[in-house]
């Protein structure tokens, strides 16, 4: 069974700081997505990365594959309260899809 | 948005009652998938479908079933409801097994 372990669970900031919540397996992926998901509603696509090494910029959102194609990071600079919410990594293995549990993100102002 | 429409949104049922959730698509990606989503679980694949009337088993399969007679419709059947089937259940749908998947807004089932 492919599992993919994120790190933190929670995590609670202040405007403008910077973060990083981490998504690790001990399987490889071909592809990793990044997912964001707020109260009452399903979650939505942020990146897929398919390369190992890739980096992906979405605004102040980095998204990283590692080079093993096992494990990848989201860093966000300079964080504000529209960032809060679920973030979900969801991995592309030998099933459709594994998701991790996912990191619970408060930006406070 | 892509068009994906959960219903019911909302319900409450009885401990032993039939429950059948609907997803409903109207973007014809070939898979559709249902989830359920449970804190400290995250989000768990109960069953999917690659075509009309092919389907497989998730991770969670065991008390469900699944129906896809049309394209557009992915039906969901929890034959006799038990409180462990109280969640937030969620329908995806992907082009193929490789590309995104993208969610509807969820169907929240509580069980008595």
């Amino acid at each position: 069974t492919q599992l993919l372990e994120q790190s933190p669970q929670f995590l609670s900031i202040q405007e403008g700081e910077n973060l990083t919540v981490y998504c690790n397996s001990s399987s490889v992926f071909s592809s990793l997505q990044w997912y964001r998901q707020e109260p009452g509603e399903g979650p939505v696509l942020l990146v897929t990365v398919v390369t190992g090494g890739e980096v992906k910029k979405l605004k102040r959102l980095t998204f990283q594959f590692g080079d093993a194609r096992k494990d990848s990071s989201l860093h966000i600079t300079a964080a504000q309260p529209g960032d809060t919410g679920l973030y979900l990594c969801a991995g592309r293995g030998n099933t459709p899809l594994v998701f991790g549990k996912g990191t619970r993100l408060s930006v406070i102002a | 948005d892509a068009g994906i429409t959960q219903s019911p949104r909302h319900k409450v049922t009885e401990t032993g009652t039939p429950v059948t959730l609907r997803c409903h698509q109207t973007e014809n990606h070939r898979y559709m998938y249902w989830y359920r989503q449970d804190p400290g679980h995250g989000l768990r694949l109960i069953h999917y479908s690659y075509g009309v009337k092919d389907t497989d088993k998730g991770e969670v399969s065991d008390g469900y079933s699944v129906s896809r007679s049309k394209t557009e419709d992915f039906l969901l059947t929890l034959e006799s409801a038990t409180s462990s089937q109280t969640s937030v259940y969620f329908c995806a749908i992907s082009r193929d097994t490789y590309q995104p998947q993208h969610f509807g807004d969820g169907t929240r089932l509580s069980i008595l």
